[in-house]
């Protein structure tokens, strides 16, 4: 069975300061990983996602993330942020690109001014 | 545009009275649905896997006969919330994979339910 570990229950960060959100997995096979963000009171949002190939993924609105099998993480990065990037985000891991999806419990990023 | 819809987006009801959440695949076939549940201030735990023309399959501890989950069609699936009562009151959200990435993306969310049992 997969199961997806974030480190961080919140993480403040100052506007236009780098931000890194950690995730690790564990699993007996390879697995496909997902970040997703939740804004207040709405559905997820797809950030990014590994499937295969590069393990550094670039995703929408300036995030990106590397995969690192030998430390089993798949560490959310974003150089600059801005105050429209507080919100949940959740990373997320399956066996197949299109299974079932287990969600990590969740960090809560909140930009401060 | 969402590419699965689900309805409604919040509801209110009555404890002991059902609620049927429908979630519907736009565009593409899905044969197998996926329902969660979130908490306030939680993740989201899968509930059970739908599975169009056959029976869901539920995760551990999740009582099959309150909520009732029926894939009738490629395209639609339904969580109904039987005898519903206050602490049922939650976020569902039901999610379809496309095995073709359809617009790039293995699995497509609904935008939630939520539910609140008064």
């Amino acid at each position: 069975a997969q199961s997806v570990t974030q480190l961080d229950s919140q993480v403040p960060v100052f506007e236009e300061a780098p931000v890194e959100l950690r995730c690790n997995y564990s699993s007996s096979v390879s697995v496909y990983l997902f970040w997703y963000v939740q804004y207040p009171n709405q559905g997820l949002q797809l950030l990014l996602k590994y499937l295969s190939g590069s393990t550094l993924v670039k995703g929408i609105n300036g995030f990106e993330a590397e995969f690192n099998k030998s430390q089993t993480s798949f560490h959310l990065r974003k150089p600059s942020v801005h105050i429209s990037d507080t919100a949940e985000y959740f990373c997320a891991v399956s066996k197949t690109s299109y299974d079932k999806v287990i969600f990590g419990p969740g960090t809560s990023l909140s930009v401060i001014p | 545009g969402a590419v699965v819809s689900q309805h409604p987006s919040w509801v209110i009801c009555k404890s002991g009275t059902s609620v049927k959440i429908e979630c519907r695949s736009l565009d593409f076939q899905a044969t197998t649905m996926f329902w969660y549940r979130q908490f306030p201030k939680q993740s989201l735990m899968l509930m059970a896997t739908s599975n169009e023309g056959s029976k869901a399959t539920y995760e551990q501890g999740v009582e099959k006969d309150k909520f009732l989950i029926n894939h009738a069609s490629l395209t639609l699936s339904t969580l109904t919330v039987t005898s519903a009562h206050p602490e049922d009151s939650s976020f569902y959200i039901c999610s379809a994979p496309s095995t073709h990435h359809f617009r790039n993306s293995p699995l497509h969310f609904g935008n939630g339910t939520r539910l609140t049992v008064t």
